[in-house]
Parts: C-alpha cells; sequence; structure tokens
C-alpha cells in the first residue's frame, strides 16, 4: 500500500522565480495538509485541503497558493520565491478533516532550495 | 502558540531511559508524537487525547497531564533505533491543524 508521494524530492530555483511541488496522498486518504520545515526547526502548518477546498491556513502569505484535485492529490505553488523560502516542504495525509486516532501520514518531502 | 519541548538533545547508551517533554500555554485538545530519522518523512508514534489515558507500547509510551497542558514521551531501555528527531504536535480543538514544537534530537549509541 503506496504512502504519501511527493515530488520532485530535490528543487534549486532563483529568487523570484515560480515553483509546484505535488503530492499524491496515501491510498484511502481523503485529506492534504502542507508544511514547512525549516532547518533544524519543526513543521510549520501551510495549508489544509480537503473535498478540493482549502479549509485551514497558516500564516503564510498570499505567494504560498494549493490546489486539490478529484483524485485528491495536491499541488503546492510558490510565487516570486525568496531565499527565507528555502526549506523541506512536508505533506501530510489524513482521512477527513480530523486527523484522528491514527495521525499524519508524511510524505519524505521535497527540498526545495532558493538561490 | 508554539508548544516548547525538552529537552533540546539527549545522548543515551543503548538501553538506558529518557524522557521528552511537550509544554503549552494553551488548553489542548489533542497532542501527537512523531519521530523524524534525516533524510525521512516524520512517523506517527501515538495519539493523547483530552481526557485519555496514558498511551503507547511496552517502550514508547507517553502521557498527558491536564492540568498541566504537558505531554511527555518515554523511551525505556533505548535501542540504537530510537535514534531520530521527536516532535510533538499539538492541537487546540478537535479538526484543527496541529502546531509542531522545535523537536528534540536523540542520539542512542552502542
Amino acid at each position: 500500500d503506496a504512502g504519501v508521494t511527493q515530488s520532485p524530492t530535490h528543487l534549486i530555483k532563483t529568487r523570484g522565480q515560480q515553483v509546484t511541488l505535488r503530492c499524491s496522498p496515501k491510498s484511502g486518504h481523503d485529506t492534504v495538509s502542507w508544511y514547512q520545515q525549516a532547518l533544524g526547526q519543526g513543521p510549520q502548518f501551510i495549508f489544509q485541503y480537503y473535498e478540493e477546498e482549502e479549509r485551514q491556513r497558516g500564516n503564510f502569505p498570499d505567494r504560498f497558493s494549493g490546489h486539490q484535485f478529484p483524485n485528491y492529490s495536491s499541488e503546492l505553488n510558490v510565487n516570486a520565491l525568496l531565499l527565507g523560502d528555502s526549506a523541506l516542504y512536508l505533506c501530510a495525509s489524513s482521512l477527513g478533516l480530523d486527523i484522528g486516532l491514527n495521525g499524519y501520514t508524511f510524505g519524505s518531502g521535497t527540498r526545495l532550495t532558493v538561490v | 502558540q508554539q508548544p516548547v519541548q525538552s529537552p533540546q538533545a539527549v545522548i543515551l547508551r543503548e538501553g538506558e531511559d529518557a524522557v521528552i517533554n511537550c509544554s503549552s500555554s494553551k488548553a489542548l485538545y489533542s497532542v501527537h508524537w512523531y519521530r523524524q530519522k534525516h533524510g525521512e518523512a516524520p512517523v506517527f508514534l501515538m495519539i493523547l487525547l483530552k481526557g485519555g489515558e496514558q498511551k503507547g507500547h511496552e517502550k514508547i509510551s507517553a502521557s498527558f497531564n491536564e492540568k498541566k497542558q504537558q505531554s511527555s514521551l518515554y523511551l525505556t531501555a533505548s535501542q540504537l533505533s530510537y535514534s531520530g528527531t521527536y516532535f510533538c504536535g499539538t492541537a487546540r480543538i478537535s479538526g484543527s491543524r496541529l502546531t509542531f514544537g522545535e523537536g528534540t534530537q536523540l542520539t542512542v549509541n552502542p
């Protein structure tokens, strides 16, 4: 049973560019949450998608946007990249809006480096 | 409000015990514990719910003190495989996002 799949695994972009990260949730899960993890820090919540709508959003600027498709996969888009956007971006899937007793299933992340 | 984890780092010899704490200044609905090995995805360990009891397995267990809004993760008779960074994630109400602490780096040496 496949877990959470994220692509690409690594990415290098230049300041000002735009980037799209992709996530396929664990089979049977319908909710996708995105987290940003800076080096040596805990994951910070970006937003959550359920039924193709953004349901919750963390303290991130509008440069960060997302989408969820009918097959529950999701994309994270970041515009006008800044050096400070360099981080590991984690996708976490779950069933329903409540994380529930089984917690999140995380992907291995996309390492974004902005130069 | 980000929960505070302590200690920031701990080094053990195989077979020793460790306790990792997670404290919040706000009332919590649930506390999650995850372990992340270098270059890998965080892996869910367990969840403690408001009003719930201590949970876990024989060697990794956790408790949640509602009066103090503090959770503790207990690792007994540590194994090399326990090495990694442990994160607590807290939720203030059912269905809300998790807010993670900064993590506790655990190293178990032979």
